[in-house]
Formats: C-alpha cells, structure tokens, sequence
C-alpha cells in the first residue's frame, strides 16, 4: 500500500514569492492534515479536512496561507508570499475515517532566501 | 503555549541499555496519547499508543508507562539498538478532535 506522498521534497524560494505543496493522502482516507514542523520542534496543525470540508483552520495564517482538498482526495497549501519564517518542513498526513492513527508523509523542506 | 512538555531535549545511552522519555500534559480532556519515531528526511510514524483507562502498553521493546493523576506519561526503550537513533515525539488529543499536540522531541542517539 503506498503511502502518503508529497511534492516536491525540496524548495528553496526567495521571500515575496508564492510557493505551492501538493499531497496524496492513502487511499480511501478521508481525514488529511497539513502540520509545519519547524527545526527542532514538534509538528503543529495548520489544517485538517474532513473530505473536502476544512473542520479545523485556526492555525493557519489566512492572510498569507491557503489550502485547497477539491474532490476530498488530493490537497494543495500555498503560501503567497513567502516570509523568511516560513522556512520549515511542511508535512501531510491522513486518517481513515473516524477515529485513527494519523500516516505521515515525507515532507517538503521549504528554505526562503 | 506548549500543550505537551517533552524532556530531555537529547539522550545518549549505550547499546543494549534502556532509554526514558518523558512528557507531561495540563488538558485533562486529552485521552489519547501517541509516541512518534522520526529519522532524519522522513515524517514521522507511530509508535505505540496509550489510552487513560491503562496505566502501561508494551509492545516488544517499548512500554509506554501512564499516570493519570500526575498528568504524565513516558516512553522506555528496553535493550536499545543503535537503529533506534532517531527523534522521538510524544502527543496527545482528545476524542472526536484528532489534532495531534506534539511535544518538542528528544533526540537518540545509542552508542554501539
């Protein structure tokens, strides 16, 4: 069974330019969540959907983030623009439907410039 | 406001000796509470999992040790190897949310 997958694993950016990550979640899961994981910290939830309704977004900073789950499978966050702070890994993970361990993937490591 | 506090912040321990972790909650709603393993490159994945209504999970090598009443719960790594090197996060949530509220990671390192 594959995983969750990302893309691109790698992006190096200047600051004031958009950037865009793509996520697959496994199949038949219904639960993705978006997480930035700063260095040497944990994760932190920017994002979850439930399908493709957003359930919970209050972490994330609307006036330069945005995501999108059309159809409830894939998802897009974009950051536009970007901020020197926003360099971090941004990872993706889903849930089966209800209650269930969340599958993370791999992440995409965002560096602004 | 750190939900889950999380120590040491990196542990060295020798091969074949034991590795502890430790975490501490205040939200007494939070009833689930996982451990993350994370090698460099890769997102993390779980671990073992414990719920309040147990006091201890084992599964091979890694007991999860829970007391409620002290808000505290902590991973045991028993006869370590060096390819459990990795960062280790502990979580917690609550029913019916599942946004995962991770603690800051310990980084192990074990020595052949």
């Amino acid at each position: 069974e594959a995983g969750v997958v990302q893309s691109p694993r790698y992006k190096i950016i200047e600051k004031k330019q958009p950037v865009a990550f793509w996520c697959n979640p496994i199949s038949g899961h219904n639960t993705l969540y978006w997480y930035l994981q700063n260095l040497g910290q944990g994760p932190e939830l920017l994002i979850r959907y439930e399908n493709e309704e957003a359930v919970d977004d209050s972490q994330l900073p609307k006036d330069r983030f945005s995501a999108e789950r059309l159809k409830g499978v894939d998802s897009t966050l974009k950051i536009q623009p970007a901020e020197l702070g926003d360099s971090a890994v941004y990872l993706c993970a889903s849930s089966g439907q209800g209650w269930g361990e969340q599958f993370f993937g791999p992440g995409t490591r965002l560096t602004v410039l | 406001q750190q939900q889950v506090k999380q120590s040491p912040q990196s542990l060295i321990v020798q091969k074949g000796g034991i590795s502890i972790i430790n975490c501490a909650y205040e939200n007494t709603a939070f009833d689930y509470f996982p451990w993350y393993q994370q090698f460099p490159g890769k997102g993390p994945a779980l671990l073992i999992a414990i719920r309040p209504d147990v006091s201890e999970k084992k599964e091979g090598r890694f007991t999860i040790s829970f007391n409620k009443s002290a808000k505290q719960f902590s991973l045991h790594i028993m006869d370590s190897q060096p390819g459990d090197s990795a960062t280790y996060f502990c979580a917690a949530s609550m029913t019916g949310a599942n946004n995962l509220f991770f603690g800051t990671g310990t980084r192990l390192t074990v020595i052949p």
